[in-house]
């Protein structure tokens, strides 16, 4: 079967760094995905790792180690819009077919 | 560019009845993939379609259906409906290549409440 594992809640001030983990299992593993979104909204895509190593878009970054099986996400000068829940989803051809497969979410509270 | 566009947003039914949700994939993209988002949840993978070919399914019952139409747009059928198919029901589309990186570009969602 296929599982993906993100802490449930995270908690940062403003200004500061977070890091979100995800451990996954899978087979046919292409890749990594991160998405954000907030209450109501549609998920937006963040970043994707499909080799390992950092990946760097403005304030956000996205690891990846595919022999732990492991990925994160840091979000550096947190502000409050990056309240939100976030995602990482696995790119993966179990079945026979490519799709993407999310995690539970981390729900992400920045405070003053 | 158009984005995703679903319809409708919102709409509440009763058990056993049948619901269709309609999706406009954006321009260029020919593959679409339907998700359920339970409150508090991650996006539940349902099915894909490409090029008009369920190319894809998740764990879902055959009560959920879909098609996909030769202009890309797609409808998600739910027959029977159960007060646990309430949720939000997410369109993603992407150009085929789209999948190779991950990236789907999400409608707003339809809401659906089964009273």
């Amino acid at each position: 079967g296929q599982s993906l594992e993100q802490p449930s809640e995270v908690t940062a001030v403003e200004g500061a760094i977070v890091q979100i983990n995800c451990t996954y299992q899978t087979s046919g593993f292409y890749g990594l995905s991160w998405y954000q979104q907030h209450d109501g909204g549609a998920p937006t895509f963040l970043s994707y790792n499909a080799l390992d190593g950092l990946e760097e878009t403005g304030r956000f970054s996205s690891f990846l180690s595919r022999s732990d099986s492991y990925g994160y996400l840091l979000l550096q000068e947190l502000q409050m819009k990056d309240s939100a829940s976030y995602f990482c989803a696995v790119r993966s051809s179990s079945g026979g077919y490519n799709k993407l497969i999310f995690g539970a979410g981390t729900r992400l509270a920045v405070h003053p | 560019e158009t984005g995703v566009t679903q319809s409708p947003t919102h709409l509440i039914k009763t058990r056993g009845q049948q619901v269709t949700l309609r999706c406009s994939s954006q321009s260029g993209h020919n593959t679409v993939s339907w998700y359920q988002q339970a409150l508090g949840q991650g996006p539940q993978f349902i099915f894909q379609y490409y090029r008009e070919e369920e190319n894809g399914r998740g764990n879902f019952p055959p009560r959920f259906s879909g098609l996909q139409f030769p202009n890309y747009s797609s409808e998600l059928n739910v027959n029977a409906l159960e007060l646990d198919d309430s949720a939000l029901y997410l369109c993603a589309s992407s150009p085929y290549a789209g999948v190779n990186t991950g990236e789907l570009f999400f409608g707003e969602g339809s809401r659906l409440t089964v009273l």
